[in-house]
Order: structure tokens, then sequence, then C-alpha cells
């Protein structure tokens, strides 16, 4: 069974620090994704990716934010000047089109201390 | 703005009992996704569903898309401790983003 994988599974930064969070989609798929969960509450749309550029962005994807597919098969999202509220898990996730179920990656805890 | 409203918010049974958990809208679904997710982890895709009407069964989970495509519900039969998890609707609706229901947080006591 194809897998979205994610790396790290945890990270811990201070405060102002940037972070990237990787993930490798499953390989034929065309759209890639990127979710947070704060603790307790749903999942939140950030971003979706297709064709090499953003194809949609929620109010949350600011200034703070950007993806990038820098080969084939990475998709990261980097956090510039982390805050304490970026605390969550980041979830990304990939279908091969759209109208398509997402395929979801284990996701990434990230706390900001 | 597009919303699926899931019901109920919370639901605690025991096991061995049947439960229904709703998804609605008031757009029409090109198609609809249910997923689950358990504690600390990605939500995991289910099933999804197309046509209207359609039922779709996974052991003792059945799908059911309404007629219309703007509801959906799924049904567990005879429920096991295995089935805790937050239950999650999800799909788009014409030309907008795709979206997820509000959950259903599901325990199974033993």
């Amino acid at each position: 069974e194809p897998e979205v994988t994610q790396t790290p599974s945890h990270q811990v930064t201070q405060m102002g620090q940037e972070v990237i969070l990787r993930c490798v989609p499953i390989s034929n798929h065309l759209y890639f994704y990127w979710y947070r969960q704060i603790l307790g509450q749903k999942v939140e749309f950030l971003v979706s990716f297709y064709n090499n550029e953003i194809s949609e962005k929620s109010e949350i994807f600011d200034d703070q934010f950007s993806v990038e597919r820098p080969d084939g098969s990475n998709f990261t999202l980097k956090i510039r000047s982390t805050k304490l509220e970026d605390s969550a898990m980041y979830f990304c996730a990939s279908s091969p089109g759209q109208g398509y179920g997402y395929t979801f990656g284990s996701g990434t805890r990230l706390t900001v201390v | 703005t597009q919303l699926l409203e899931q019901s109920p918010q919370f639901l605690s049974i025991q096991e061995g009992e049947n439960l229904t958990v709703y998804c609605n809208s008031s757009s029409v679904f090109s198609s609809l996704q249910w997923y689950r997710q358990e504690p600390g982890e990605g939500p995991v895709l289910l099933v999804t569903v197309v046509t209207g009407g359609e039922v779709k069964k996974l052991k003792r989970l059945t799908f059911q898309f309404g007629d219309a495509r703007k509801d959906s519900s799924l049904h567990i039969t005879a429920a096991q401790p295995g089935d805790t998890g937050l239950y999650l609707c999800g799909g788009t609706s014409g030309t907008y983003k795709y979206i997820f229901g509000t959950g259903t947080r599901l325990k199974v006591l033993a």
C-alpha cells in the first residue's frame, strides 16, 4: 500500500526559529497538501500545490509559510520565525486528482517553546 | 461559505451497539470521503462515495451518499473498541477547495 511519508515525526523548536517539515507524497499523485491540527481541534487546510505551484491557500498560510517541491519526490513546508501558536500536528497529504480522497501522512508534531 | 456539519459531535457507546454518524451540507458534492483518525495519527481514508444514493460496505461499516449528494451517513454495526476514533467526512463542491467535516469523536467502551 503506497504511503505518504513525513519527517521528522516530532520537532521541538525555539520561538523565532525556522523549521522545515518534509513530506514524500505518493509517487503518481499530482496534488499535494498541507494541513494542520491544533490539539483537540479540527483539521485545518493550509495550502494545496499542483503543477509546481500553489493552487489554493488559506488565510492561515501567510508570509510566514512557504512550500516547495525541490525535486521530484519531496514536498516541504517551511515556517519562518515560529510562534508558540504554531504548535500543532502538521499533516501532508496527496491525491491523484481533484475529487479523489486524500492519503495522509502520519504527521509531524511541532512544538514551539 | 461551504460547510460540512457532522452529528453527533461526540458519541460514547458500549461494545456491540450500533450507531450512525451523519454528514450534512447545503451544497452538492461531486464525491464525499470518510476518514478515521486515531490520536497522534493522520486521517485514514475509509471510503469514497460518488453516486447519489450509493451504498458501500466495509466490513461492519456501511456508508451511504444521499440521493441529492448533499449528505452522507456512516453506520457501524456491533461497534468494537477498535472503532474508537475521530470520524471525518470530506469532499469538494464545485470549484471550492476540499473541506473536512466538523468531526465525530466516537468512543466504544468494552
